[in-house]
């Protein structure tokens, strides 16, 4: 079946130091992927979008995430974060076969050490 | 600017006692989407409107029915709402939903948080 498998519940870093949240789908081919960002009490914002092209795609926020076919990969990444970066990232991909829906993974919840 | 918004943003009930939510878009979007959130937990998809279509969700309960009276405008009905039903309620656009599309990219509203006493 489709899924989307973000393998840590929770990521705690220090604040400056870099960030690196990960993503895995299960899929044939490739699908529309997604990072959204959930402050606490608050609704989803998008961060980035990958659908085709560039593998290495820029988001709001000084984020970025990288898609790797080799590995069903869709990793995010920030090189120094800020305390107002604690929040839940949630990853998320529109299959062929899901219907067009979103397929979301678990989200991760990211702490940071002051 | 264009924007999903959600009213209220919270919204207290009394067990079994009907309650309403309300969306509205200003995007000019053919799909309404209503999701269910609970805490730590990834969005849960209830149904979607495209245009006046209504798709329901296999496993949502029947306690949850929705109106879309026109474009702009969608409603989440909870008939009898139970101690369960109290989650992060969110609204979600997209300007279609068909094909391997950007058209599908989602755009979410900020919530209501429904309580149940």
């Amino acid at each position: 079946a489709q899924s989307v498998t973000q393998p840590d519940i929770h990521i705690t870093v220090s604040e400056g130091a870099s960030l690196e949240l990960r993503c895995n789908y299960s899929y044939g081919a490739t699908p529309y992927l997604f990072w959204y960002v959930q402050s606490p009490g608050q609704g989803l914002q998008l961060l980035l979008k990958y659908f085709s092209g560039d593998t290495l795609v820029q988001g709001i926020k000084g984020f970025e995430a990288e898609f790797k076919r080799s590995q069903s990969s869709f990793n995010l990444r920030k090189p120094s974060v800020h305390w107002s970066d604690a929040a839940e990232y949630f990853c998320a991909a529109i299959l062929m076969d899901s219907n067009y829906q979103l397929i979301w993974g678990a989200g991760t919840k990211l702490i940071i050490k002051p | 600017d264009a924007m999903v918004i959600q009213n209220p943003r919270y919204q207290v009930t009394q067990f079994g006692k009907p309650v309403t939510l309300s969306c509205s878009q200003t995007l000019n979007h053919n799909v309404m989407y209503w999701y269910q959130q609970k805490s730590s937990q990834a969005p849960k998809l209830l149904f979607h409107y495209y245009d006046k279509d209504f798709n329901n969700e296999a496993d949502t309960p029947d306690n949850f029915q929705s109106r879309r009276p026109n474009t702009s405008f969608c409603f989440l009905d909870i008939r009898s709402p139970g101690l369960g039903d109290a989650a992060m309620y969110l609204c979600a656009t997209s300007r279609d939903n068909v094909g391997y599309s950007s058209y599908n990219e989602q755009f979410f509203g900020p919530g209501t948080r429904l309580t149940v006493l």
